[in-house]
């Protein structure tokens, strides 16, 4: 069964705090993992994305990856009130031709 | 920039009739996803395609259909719609390799 797990939340931080969102995957064989940004009534937003183990920076956001713990996390550095959006984990699992498997996303909220 | 256009932003249809939503992308993409999201059930594929005239059933087919005639042009079809497919759809593009989706703004059906 291809799982992608995260927590719904909500998660609450205050502005300028790091935000911490976290997925665990249930195929150690995958090798593909996504991070998307969805506000409220819009279309899931590709933010990140990362294939290696480790952490790979964009600005103010950081994708870690632990293929051993088969887990991904999305760092916020600074976050700020127009990061309030869900955040959706996916990953392409091994024979899946490419689909990606959602998890069911965290809800962000960034409070002034 | 990839751009995956959905024909209809909101869409109200009544009971039994049939819907086409139509999703185009300007970039040549190879595949190309039809979602449904709903509130505590998060994305779920309905289908997808890698080719043109090629379809793959995704995990709830079930009252839809559709068609690639051309490589840019998705179309997702409720053959008889029904009050249960009242839904955000999601259409999405990727080219061919373990890449992300792009989305299309969606298209919030009502059925009636």
């Amino acid at each position: 069964q291809k799982e992608v797990e995260q927590n719904s939340g909500p998660l609450s931080v205050p502005e300028g705090a790091i935000a911490s969102l976290n997925c665990t995957y249930s195929d150690r064989g995958s090798q593909s993992f996504f991070w998307y940004r969805q506000y409220s009534g819009k279309s899931p937003e590709l933010i990140m994305f990362i294939y290696s183990n480790g952490d790979k920076e964009d600005g103010r956001f950081t994708a870690q990856l632990n293929k051993a713990s088969q887990y991904v996390s999305l760092l916020i550095r600074d976050s700020q009130p127009s990061d309030s959006a869900t955040y959706l984990c996916a990953v392409i699992y091994p024979g899946s031709a490419r689909q990606l498997t959602f998890g069911s996303g965290t809800q962000l909220t960034v409070l002034p | 920039d990839v751009k995956v256009t959905q024909s209809s932003r909101y869409l109200v249809k009544r009971t039994g009739e049939k819907v086409f939503l139509e999703c185009v992308q300007d970039m040549d993409h190879e595949n190309m996803f039809w979602y449904r999201q709903d509130p505590g059930l998060g994305l779920r594929l309905i289908y997808f395609s890698y080719d043109v005239k090629m379809k793959e059933k995704g995990d709830i087919p079930e009252g839809y259909s559709v068609s690639r005639e051309k490589k840019e042009r998705f179309s997702l079809i409720l053959e008889s719609a029904s009050t249960n497919q009242t839904s955000m759809y999601l259409c999405a593009s990727s080219p061919t390799g373990n890449y992300g989706y792009t989305f299309g703004s969606g298209t919030r059906l009502t059925v009636v």
